[in-house]
């Protein structure tokens, strides 16, 4: 199956700093999603990008498929950004079948 | 809309007994899946469905059982549990057509934090 590696595994930021979160998969996808997870434990979908670039807000994720990477940047970063967030592929489209990373823990300190 | 829901959202079992994780989506999804996600780890796919009928397994998916008799509903039983079923079970949902476009993004529930003793 396709391998998906994330990194950092984890990453410490002040509030207003920037970050890029990475991930790397190991075979052509038609399907990529990155997922934030709360404190909380909930799964928030931020963004479906197979390929291309998209932004919303602050966020933002560029994904080039023929090199099978996607990074997800965060900017002027805040402490409600803290949490896990995941990549997850799939050779198709539907995204009924997933393959996540292991994610990036982010702490955002006051 | 509710989007995905889940029942119960704890559940602490005795080893060898089974039950039923619920879940139901409202917004005409055709595809449901089930994962699991354990301490430090990412999500991994139990069991899908691709629609009504139709049901698939995925990465891990020995000592569950699944059904799809409805559109909005993809239970997930566990017949006998274990101790290494313990872990956060999280169904989602995807694949939509809205106004001529399909939507692929996977929308989950919140979570049942099982735990077997």
């Amino acid at each position: 199956g396709i391998q998906v590696e994330q990194s950092p595994p984890d990453l410490i930021l002040q509030e207003g700093a920037n970050s890029t979160l990475r991930c790397n998969f190991s075979d052509s996808v038609n399907n990529l999603q990155w997922f934030h997870q709360n404190p909380w434990g909930q799964l928030i979908n931020l963004f479906y990008i197979p390929s291309g670039t998209k932004q919303n807000g602050r966020l933002s994720a560029t994904t080039v498929a023929t090199e099978r990477y996607s990074l997800l940047y965060i900017s002027s970063s805040q402490t409600t950004d803290s949490g896990v967030y995941f990549c997850a592929v799939e050779k198709e489209t539907s995204g009924s079948r997933l393959t996540f990373g292991e994610g990036t823990q982010l702490t955002v300190n006051p | 809309n509710a989007g995905v829901t889940q029942t119960p959202k704890f559940q602490v079992l005795k080893t060898g007994q089974s039950m039923t994780l619920q879940c139901a989506q409202d917004m005409n999804h055709e595809y449901m899946s089930w994962y699991r996600q354990d301490p430090g780890m990412g999500l991994r796919l139990i069991h899908y469905s691709v629609g009504a009928g139709i049901t698939d397994q995925g990465e891990v998916p020995n000592g569950y059982n699944v059904s799809r008799s409805t559109t909005e509903d993809f239970p997930l039983r566990l017949l006998s549990a274990a101790p290494s079923q313990t872990s956060v079970y999280f169904c989602a949902s995807s694949f939509s057509l809205n106004r001529g476009a399909y939507s692929n993004e996977q929308y989950f529930g919140p979570g049942t934090r099982l735990t077997v003793t």
